[in-house]
């Protein structure tokens, strides 16, 4: 069966400090997909990244950086010099081979409080 | 930027009432998917439709709930007969390929079942 563990419930770090979010995840697939999504208070739920299975290469977007490890089935999010509008809660999520499911499955996320 | 589209933002019923909540995917996406929340859990799969079709659908998504494109731009979930634990945040999302699988989701409907 599918899993997303996100083992941080929730985190606090003052403005310009980086902050790591954990995500590990179980599968039997071999292709799979791995996503970032962010709920800042609005509500919605808003698209950060998608990894595949076959792409181990670490991602870098401005202040938000990915590193993705297939030996320890981690998919870590950085953020550097963290700002208060990242104040949100941050899902990973996992989803299975496109020719058998494209549902996907979230973690429970982690909420992140930015204070000035 | 488009967008999905959902309302309304929040809708209040009695126990025991149809409700329909509605959500406008993107316009060029073939894949809609409905996922829920309940209150400070983690997201979880509903039912994913493509070409007027159920593709899949999770055990939450009982012979309670329906869904339906009755037109060429919006996609529907119906609940027959509301009980409390539905009450949620319902997301709607889109997808144009299912293979890159990028799901863009709309705001939400925050149903509160009274």
């Amino acid at each position: 069966a599918q899993k997303v563990t996100q083992a941080q419930t929730e985190i606090s770090v003052v403005e310009k400090e980086d902050v790591t979010l954990d995500c590990v995840y179980e599968t039997r697939d071999t292709t799979y997909y791995l996503f970032w999504y962010k709920q800042p208070p609005s509500g919605e739920l808003v698209f950060l990244i998608r990894r595949n299975s076959f792409d181990e290469q670490n991602e870098i977007s401005g202040r938000y950086s990915w590193n993705f490890q297939k030996s320890t089935s981690s998919f870590n999010f950085t953020i550097t010099a963290s700002q208060v509008v990242d104040s949100a809660v941050y899902f990973c999520a996992l989803s299975g081979p496109s020719y058998n499911t494209d549902k996907l499955i979230f973690g429970t996320g982690t909420r992140l409080q930015v204070f000035p | 930027e488009p967008e999905v589209t959902q309302t309304p933002s929040h809708q209040v019923t009695q126990m025991g009432q149809e409700v329909i909540l509605r959500c406008v995917p993107i316009s060029n996406h073939l894949y809609f998917y409905w996922y829920r929340q309940i209150l400070g859990q983690k997201v979880e799969f509903l039912v994913s439709f493509y070409n007027n079709e159920i593709s899949e659908k999770s055990e939450i998504f009982d012979d309670q709930f329906s869904v339906e494109r009755p037109d060429g731009s919006n996609f529907t979930l119906k609940i027959r007969s509301t009980k409390l634990e539905d009450s949620a945040m319902y997301f709607c999302a889109s997808t144009r390929d299912r293979g890159i699988n990028i799901q863009y989701f709309g705001a939400g409907t925050r149903l509160s079942v009274l």
